[in-house]
């Protein structure tokens, strides 16, 4: 059974270009969320995504997008980014059906030059 | 505003040792989770903790929740070398919508 997957694993950009993460949940789970890991910190939650819509939203601007497919696999676009934006992108998810713990995608490691 | 704060975060112990990381939160949640994460590495998922007086082991990593006090412990007995890690704490609010990390307790234990 294949855990979360992520691609592309590295991802160098410049200032003012847009990117897209991708992500494929865990078998049996319908919910997928976003963080952005900066350097040093603890994960920041994007958003989270369940039947296709934005079920919830962290404090990030809307340059920051997504989307969930019927597959349950789901992107994260960001547009005009900024130097700020380098980070690694986790992807996670989970079964609607509470009390499931959240599986940790491996990332996808974002660079702004 | 849901806040998560750990102490320490950095710590530094001789294997052998035994020692507690503490997770406060500012309201209250639904679930409280622990995860580990490795140098360059994603988070690992350690415990989910679900109600007040809630305890998990696993191995050398012992888990409680105090939903009275917003507190929880992760505590370490006789560490060893792979034990070294960041580890985080993480609350949600509504039932998985909205998970806030704490800002990671990095541990290194030596020989």
């Amino acid at each position: 059974d294949a855990g979360v997957t992520q691609s592309p694993t590295h991802l160098i950009k410049t200032r003012g270009q847009q990117v897209t993460l991708r992500c494929s949940p865990k078998s049996g789970h319908d919910t997928v969320s976003w963080y952005q890991q900066a350097l040093g910190q603890g994960p920041q939650f994007i958003f989270q995504y369940y039947e296709e819509e934005e079920r919830q939203r962290g404090n990030f601007p809307d340059r920051f997008s997504g989307h969930q497919y019927p597959n349950y696999s789901s992107e994260l676009n960001v547009n005009a980014l900024l130097l700020g934006d380098s980070a690694l992108y986790l992807c996670a998810s989970s079964a609607l059906a509470g009390g499931e713990t959240q599986y940790f995608g491996p990332g996808t490691r974002l660079l702004v030059l | 505003e849901l806040k998560v704060e750990q102490n320490p975060l950095f710590l530094s112990m001789q294997e052998g040792k035994n020692y507690t990381i503490y997770c406060n939160y500012s309201t209250t949640s639904d679930r409280l989770y622990w995860y580990r994460q490795d140098p360059g590495k994603s988070l690992e998922s350690l415990f989910v903790l679900l109600s007040n007086g809630a305890v998990k082991q696993e191995g050398r990593l012992m888990a409680s929740l105090d939903t009275k006090a917003r507190l929880s412990t992760l505590h370490i007995t006789a560490a060893v070398h792979d034990l070294s890690a960041t580890y985080f704490c993480a609350v949600s609010h509504n039932y998985g919508q909205n998970f806030v990390f704490g800002p990671g307790t990095r541990l290194s234990v030596l020989p």
